[in-house]
């Protein structure tokens, strides 16, 4: 257990309503990031960040962006949710590039 | 283009004996592979890794073996166990220097279900 909260856990919203999910940390990992889950495509990686405000793509970035204000938190937003972003997102840390990752309990985002 | 494959969504195997998950990659960018567990409702885990200048590492019940030469990795569960139904994913971590330095590709997943 590396410290990880992700909130919601749960939320059904409607197509074209913006969305915000948090992700918080309590262990001061550099670097965080945001997976989606799906069907028949793994984990793919959404955005991380390196540190605070800085922020990176990842290969499924479009229609997400993030945030960093602070090392312990790591915000990504659905500015427009769309039903093909109905997924499983979990929120991932490390404290450096040769540490393996850990991962939150997750957010199950229904967009109806 | 997937970089990370794992060709067989689903996996049924009797309580004792040996559950065998396949991964094949595409790429040789990659210097780390790693396997995650994942149970319903909950985040994956981390299960078990090995270095690419390796063929073989062993935790316990779960042995990780790797064969370069035909990119593609195996873990192998023995005995197996109900407590050991799950999701399995693998996944492959980029080599420093490379544009995914650092980051994790990860396969489609595999369902492991251990029937007593």
């Amino acid at each position: 257990d590396a410290g990880i909260t992700q909130s919601p856990r749960h939320k059904v919203t409607e197509t074209g309503t913006p969305v915000t999910l948090r992700c918080h940390q309590t262990e001061n990992h550099r670097y965080m990031y945001w997976y989606r889950q799906d069907p028949g495509h793994g984990l793919r990686l959404i955005h991380y960040s390196y540190g605070v405000k800085d922020t990176d793509k990842g290969e499924v970035s479009d229609g997400y962006s993030v945030s960093r204000s602070k090392t312990e938190d790591f915000l990504l937003t659905l500015e427009s949710a769309t039903s093909s972003q109905t997924s499983v997102y979990f929120c991932a840390l490390r404290r450096n590039l040769r540490e393996t990752q850990y991962f939150g309990p997750g957010t199950r985002l229904l967009v109806l | 283009d997937q970089q990370v494959k794992q060709n067989s969504p689903s996996l049924s195997v009797q309580e004792g004996r040996i559950s065998i998950l396949n991964c094949d990659y595409t790429n040789s960018m990659f210097d780390y592979f790693l396997w995650y567990k994942k149970y319903p409702a909950e985040g994956p885990t981390f299960l078990i890794s090995i270095s690419s200048i390796k063929d073989k590492n062993e935790d316990g019940r779960f042995t990780v073996f790797l064969n370069k030469s035909a990119k593609h990795l195996s873990l192998h569960i023995v005995p197996s166990q109900p407590g050991d139904s799950a999701v399995y994913f693998c996944a492959a971590r980029g080599i420093p220097g490379g544009t995914s330095y650092g980051k994790l590709t990860f396969g489609q997943g595999t369902i492991l279900t251990v029937h007593p």
